[in-house]
This record gives structure tokens, C-alpha cells and sequence, in this order.
């Protein structure tokens, strides 16, 4: 049981280079999202999904994409990367929230820093 | 709007002492707290959380929260500190929507 992993650990692009972080999870939670942290900004989240088919805006939803094609992927496109996107990111999966066993399992992160 | 607020951006304890991380949120009803801790370089971990019921929460690793409705807290505690306890410590509220909110964490530092 791998739990949620994300590849890769960290990145450098220059800045309109496009790219796409992988997460992947085991175990067969219905919910997944992204996050970013920033400096004294705590997590910030960006796009999540409900199920395989399913996703939907965080607060700081511009300049990424997601998709949900399988309950176990979901990976985070940036489409033209630009320096303000310099910034750790997290994908986390759950059991549906509001629930009396919610957690948000997390992945190890990916460091990426754009030129 | 739910929002947390954690008013220590640092805390600095000695070893074998005692801790408390504030944390204080709003939110419209009785909100699902959580207290989730990052070592450094790693992603984060639930330490303990909070539905309903019993106000004092026990979690992982000997820490302890208890939520107080009156004063809108959700304090971490500890009684003894140890080194492996330095990290960052982020309190987060939902109100049972998929867009948690999360403190902009408190970062421990613990002195031999």
C-alpha cells in the first residue's frame, strides 16, 4: 500500500514551458485535490475531483488544468508556466468530507521552480 | 466564509516542556477541525481531528486539542515536548464542503 505518491520531486521550467505533475493513489478514495503552499500562505487549493469524470475549481484554480479519467490518477497540467507559479504542490485523497472518518492522505510533494 | 487564523507564526519551546498552538476559525455552524503536522521536506499528516462530542480530542504522538464553541478555538496540546516534534503545524476548518481552508501554520522549534 504505496498510499498517494507524486511524481516528480522537483522540476525547473522556463517560464510558457508546460508540464504535467502525476499523483496517484491506492487506495480507492473517491476524492483527490491539489494543493499549493507558499510561505505563510498555509495550502491553497487548486482543483478537486469527486470521482473519476468529476472535478471542479479551488480558490487558485488559473493557469492549471485537471483531469480525472481513472479513480486512481489525477494529474495536474500547467499549461504556459510562469515564475508566480513557483511553489510546492500537494495532491491529497480522502473519503468524502463531512464524514466521521475524513482525512486527507498526502502525498511527499513536488517542488517546482519556474524561471 | 469559513476562515482559521493560527496567531503564531513561530512558537520556540525546550525540550520536556509543555506546548500550546492556537488556532481560532469561523464558521456559520459546528465546523470539522483538524490538526495536520509537516516535518520538513514531507507531506502532512493528520494529528487529530474533531466532529462532534466530546470537546477534547486525543490524537497521535500524545497530543491533545480541545474545541471550544464559546471562543471559537481548536487548541493543539502537549505535555511533554519532544526534538521529533520540530515541524509545522497547520489547524484547518470545513464546514463538510470539499474546499477546506487551512491556517497559515505555526512553526515549532524546540531547544535541547
Amino acid at each position: 500500500n504505496a498510499g498517494v505518491t507524486q511524481t516528480p520531486k522537483f522540476q525547473v521550467l522556463k517560464t510558457g514551458q508546460s508540464m504535467t505533475l502525476q499523483c496517484a493513489q491506492d487506495m480507492n478514495h473517491e476524492y483527490m485535490s491539489w494543493y499549493r503552499q507558499d510561505p505563510g500562505m498555509g495550502l491553497r487549493l487548486i482543483h478537486y475531483s469527486v470521482g473519476a469524470g468529476i472535478t471542479d475549481q479551488g480558490e487558485v484554480p488559473n493557469g492549471y488544468n485537471v483531469s480525472r479519467s481513472t479513480t486512481e490518477d489525477f494529474p495536474l497540467r500547467l499549461l504556459s508556466a510562469a515564475p508566480s507559479q513557483t511553489s510546492v504542490y500537494f495532491c491529497a485523497s480522502s473519503t468524502p468530507p463531512g464524514g466521521i472518518y475524513n482525512e486527507q492522505f498526502f502525498g511527499p510533494g513536488t517542488r517546482l521552480t519556474v524561471l | 466564509a469559513q476562515s482559521v487564523t493560527q496567531p503564531d507564526i513561530h512558537i520556540t519551546v525546550s525540550e520536556g516542556a509543555s506546548l500550546e498552538l492556537r488556532c481560532n476559525y469561523s464558521y456559520g455552524a459546528t465546523p470539522y477541525l483538524f490538526w495536520y503536522v509537516q516535518s520538513p521536506g514531507q507531506g502532512l499528516q493528520l494529528l487529530l481531528k474533531y466532529f462532534s462530542g466530546d470537546t477534547l480530542v486525543q490524537g497521535i504522538k500524545g497530543f491533545e486539542a480541545e474545541f471550544k464553541r464559546s471562543q471559537s478555538s481548536f487548541n493543539l496540546r502537549k505535555p511533554s515536548v519532544h526534538w521529533s516534534d520540530a515541524a509545522e503545524y497547520f489547524c484547518v476548518v470545513s464546514g463538510g464542503s470539499y474546499i477546506p481552508t487551512f491556517g497559515r501554520g505555526t512553526s515549532l522549534i524546540v531547544h535541547p
